[in-house]
């Protein structure tokens, strides 16, 4: 089983670009959500989603935008990068029912903003 | 506010040794879930354990387990027999009717031999 896959695991970016971190699941989970990691700070939620069509704002959602338009695909788009955006990005899903609700993570992807 | 709190940045422990860490929790929420998460070196989020708050005993998983204290809304993760691959972050966080998973910012264990 692939779980959750997410691409690139390493990026850099120049302040202002944009650019898009794929995440996909083969679980058919409901939920799927967008971290960031920073030294110190634990994980942040970003964005997420309870099902394809739905999303919200997590904790810190500047500068990121997301969609849902199939269960399986949560991409996390960076319209213009800034370099407080440099972080590691963690993308996690869940099913929503009973008993279904530890978050599963991806492996991570490095992002750095010059 | 914040949601979880983990008090301790880090920890030393001796191989074969039980190591206990911290975490409280704040909600209003009835019903929740709390889970810890290890992550290595390598940098991928482990899941070790959960409790959900109407649990009447405490959660194990092998020589993990949970001391959930619910009115004094605490969750500290009990690893017994430490072992030198147990050295890791591990992060405490908890999961609300909302869906939304939050985490403490976490604590670094090192196992000595």
């Amino acid at each position: 089983n692939a779980g959750v896959t997410q691409t690139p695991k390493f990026q850099v970016l120049k302040t202002g670009q944009s650019m898009t971190l794929q995440c996909a699941q083969d679980m058919n989970h409901e939920y799927m959500s967008w971290y960031r990691q920073d030294p110190g700070m634990g994980l942040r939620l970003i964005h997420y989603s309870v099902g394809a069509g739905i999303t919200d704002q997590g904790e810190v959602p500047n500068g990121y935008n997301v969609s849902r338009s199939t269960t399986e695909d949560f991409p996390l788009r960076l319209l213009s990068a800034a370099p407080s955006q440099t972080s590691v990005y963690f993308c996690a899903s869940s099913g929503s029912g009973p008993g279904a609700n530890v978050l599963t993570f991806g492996a991570g992807s490095r992002l750095t903003v010059l | 506010a914040q949601k979880i709190t983990q008090t301790q940045p880090g920890m030393f422990v001796q191989e074969k040794e039980a190591v206990t860490l911290d975490c409280t929790y704040d909600t209003s929420d009835p019903s929740y879930g709390l889970f810890w998460y290890k992550q290595p070196s390598s940098g991928e989020m482990i899941f070790l354990i959960y409790q959900g708050s109407y649990d009447q005993q405490n959660a194990t998983e092998g020589r993990y387990s949970l001391n959930f204290q619910k009115a004094r809304k605490s969750a500290n993760l009990v690893i017994s027999a430490s072992q030198l691959g147990d050295s890791a972050m591990y992060f405490c966080a908890m999961r609300e009717a909302d869906y939304k998973l939050s985490f403490g910012a976490g604590t670094t264990v090192t196992v000595r031999a």
